[in-house]
């Protein structure tokens, strides 16, 4: 099956410095969402990307949405504490495989990001 | 206020029984799904349902069950038949369309005694 690969798995940084991480695929996705999880609660909609080469920001995030549309990438500018949690992206096909596919959301395994004060 | 609804939020199981999960959204969303998650772990598919009566094994759906009855209802039965339960559990739903976004209940933590 289609399959999405995260990276990096962890990082530990200093608060203020910049994060950056990015998913990619074999395969073609036609929308990228990233999601961040607070420890313990179920992962939050951080940002929406639905055209290739989409720049898109919320605050202090910025994602990307791949030319090739195999890849997406998720920056982080100044990080501050608040910002530690499990970061995860999704990738949809859209494409009506049988039916059985069309809406179906694939998740990356997640990147684990650990700020210091 | 719409949103996903799991409960509850912590859970513990004796070995040997099975224990039902619920979720339940007032999104109107078609489409509804149950991961599993593991400590520091990334997201794993059990089961997806489309749309009301119909649902498909995601890639782990052994010793797991649903019914989809209700448009806003999709539990989640782990039996005994799992062999490693212990995880936490999230819930999530979206449209059955392109695009789309999902959005997770806050999950239930399952631990077997």
């Amino acid at each position: 099956g289609q399959q999405l690969n995260q990276s990096p798995q962890s990082m530990f940084i200093q608060e203020g410095e910049d994060v950056s991480m990015n998913c990619t695929s074999s395969s073609i996705f036609n929308t990228w969402l990233w999601y961040k999880q607070d420890p313990g609660e179920g992962p939050v909609l951080l940002i929406a990307l639905y055209k290739a080469g989409e720049l898109t920001s919320n605050g202090r995030l910025t994602a990307q949405f791949g030319i090739t549309r195999k890849d997406s990438f998720l920056n982080i500018s100044a990080s501050i504490p608040s910002d530690v949690g499990i970061y995860f992206c999704a990738g949809q096909t859209g494409r009506d495989a049988g039916g059985t596919s069309y809406g179906k959301l694939t998740f990356g395994q997640g990147t684990i990001l650990t700020v210091h004060p | 206020d719409g949103g996903i609804t799991q409960s509850p939020k912590y859970l513990f199981r004796k070995e040997g029984q099975n224990v039902t999960l619920s979720c339940e959204q007032n999104l109107n969303h078609d489409a509804m799904y149950w991961y599993r998650q593991d400590p520091g772990q990334g997201l794993r598919l059990i089961y997806y349902s489309q749309i009301v009566n119909d649902f498909q094994k995601g890639d782990i759906a052994e010793g797991y069950s649903v019914s989809r009855e209700k448009k806003e209802s999709f539990p989640l039965t782990v039996t005994s038949a799992q062999k490693n339960p212990t995880a936490f559990y999230l819930c999530a739903s979206s449209r059955w369309s392109h695009p789309t976004e999902a959005f997770f209940g806050q999950g239930t933590r399952l631990t077997v005694v």
